[in-house]
């Protein structure tokens, strides 16, 4: 496999645009994450989904941050209007058995936001 | 969630053993105790985990306290590529994974 594909690898966009993140987990994996990181919060929980039903979103910021898991191998984070503090790398991981085993994390999208 | 508490950096020397502690004083009976790194500019990695025995692979050692409020990760013989965040952490099954600050670990050669 692969491994935890996420595109695009780099994104700069002008405030106020739409944003969306791609997530593409490992096969037979039954649990996503998204996960943001910045200098000054490190790495923060953003959203978790379990058989594509997100679990827990309570570390969304705000309702400009929306989180989909159509099915098992695909998943998109939008963020819509983009602001500079949004600016981060954003992550996303997948496990199987969320918790009882390893996760194994994409290389990240880092997002600018001018 | 537990907390854990771990030094904030460590330095090693090249090709030498490496302990990096935590303590996890709060820990309940389920949770395990992970351990992550994170190289720069890469995403977190999974070292090793374990519940209540220690635990040996390919990459480090975990050694868990008979009471389990504290934990090791050992890295043998530390490389110039082992220096990165490590990070400890308590997860119960069917939850996600809550980061801390991490040690940082400098190796020298």
């Amino acid at each position: 496999d692969a491994g935890v594909i996420q595109s695009p690898r780099h994104e700069v966009t002008e405030m106020g645009q739409e944003v969306t993140l791609r997530c593409k987990p490992i096969s037979g994996h039954n649990s996503l994450f998204w996960y943001r990181q910045t200098m000054m919060r490190g790495l923060e929980l953003l959203i978790y989904f379990n058989n594509n039903v997100p679990i827990d979103d309570s570390g969304m910021p705000e309702d400009r941050f929306s989180a989909k898991m159509p099915n098992a191998s695909f998943s998109t984070l939008k963020i819509q209007p983009s602001e500079p503090r949004d600016s981060a790398v954003y992550f996303c991981a997948s496990s199987l058995y969320g918790g009882r085993t390893e996760a194994f994390f994409g290389q990240g999208t880092r997002l600018t936001v001018v | 969630d537990a907390k854990t508490t771990q030094p904030n950096s460590m330095e090693s020397n090249e090709e030498e053993p490496v302990h990096l502690p935590c303590n996890h004083s709060t820990i309940s009976g389920t949770d395990y105790i992970h351990w992550y790194r994170q190289l720069p500019s890469q995403g977190p990695e999974y070292v090793i985990h374990g519940l209540t025995s220690n635990v040996n692979n390919r990459m480090a050692s975990l050694a868990i306290a008979e009471d389990r409020k504290s934990s090791t990760l050992i890295l043998h013989r530390a490389t110039l590529r082992d220096a990165a965040v490590y990070y400890c952490i308590l997860n119960q099954a069917g939850t996600a994974l809550i980061f801390g600050k991490g040690t940082t670990l400098s190796v020298s050669s």
